[in-house]
């Protein structure tokens, strides 16, 4: 159980184009998912925080404007990187916490690996 | 800012050794600290969660410790085997609830047979 999946895996998008990453609980509803990113050889770094029906919340330094976040339902998150350029490329990492769950339980998707050439 | 460092960045060990890997965070103000383990093409797995009030937990041959106070815990790897090869992430939680993690940049174990 509590299996989190992530689609695509990998993405290669040129310069200027978007790109839209979902991120699915597959067993479970989840209220909250949250977003990181982690840069080749850097820390798993939180984006965002998303609220099923709610606004997100994003940290200090990342673009709301840019890295859009809908989290329409209780098991399905995306994340659209809008004007993509190369120093977006990174691998993208989403997370959910189980309805009902205690605040530090959560699963991690697989992954999505972004290149913009 | 709570900064969590791991040490060391990278590590390579024939099968069967014990070896420790270490975790420094500059905050001791935590509520939890966690290890992951990080396959390519997998998501993260986590292997142990240790409250701030505890010292250790165990599950199977790994071993992590708790020393909050001084900023530091420890993943012990008992006997190891190739299929431990893999990117081990230490992370810790604020001292608040609500908050995701703060993440290590990880030591990548190589374990060869």
């Amino acid at each position: 159980g509590a299996v989190v999946s992530q689609h695509p895996s990998r993405v290669i998008c040129k310069s200027g184009t978007s790109v839209k990453i979902e991120c699915r609980s597959l067993d479970f509803q989840a209220t909250t998912m949250f977003w990181y990113r982690q840069f080749p050889k850097q820390s798993l770094m939180l984006m965002a925080t998303s609220n099923e029906g709610s606004k997100a919340t994003y940290e200090q330094g990342v673009e709301k404007d840019k890295f859009l976040i809908n989290h329409a339902s209780l098991t399905l998150s995306t994340l659209t990187v809008t004007s993509a350029h190369p120093e977006d490329s990174s691998f993208y990492i989403c997370s959910a916490r189980p309805s009902g769950a205690t605040f530090y339980e959560q699963y991690f998707g697989p992954g999505t690996r972004l290149t913009v050439t | 800012k709570q900064e969590v460092t791991q040490i060391p960045a990278a590590l390579s060990v024939p099968e069967g050794e014990n070896l420790v890997l270490n975790c420094s965070f500059t905050d001791s103000a935590i509520y939890n600290l966690q290890w992951f383990r990080q396959d390519p093409g997998k998501g993260l797995t986590s292997l142990l969660l240790i409250q701030s009030s505890q010292r250790e937990q165990t599950s199977g041959r790994l071993n992590a410790s708790l020393d909050k106070s001084s900023g530091r815990s420890t993943l012990y790897i008992a006997a190891s085997q190739p299929g431990d090869s893999a990117t081990y992430l230490c992370a810790v939680r604020p001292d608040f609830s609500g908050t995701a993690l703060i993440f290590g940049k990880g030591t990548t174990l190589s374990v060869s047979s």
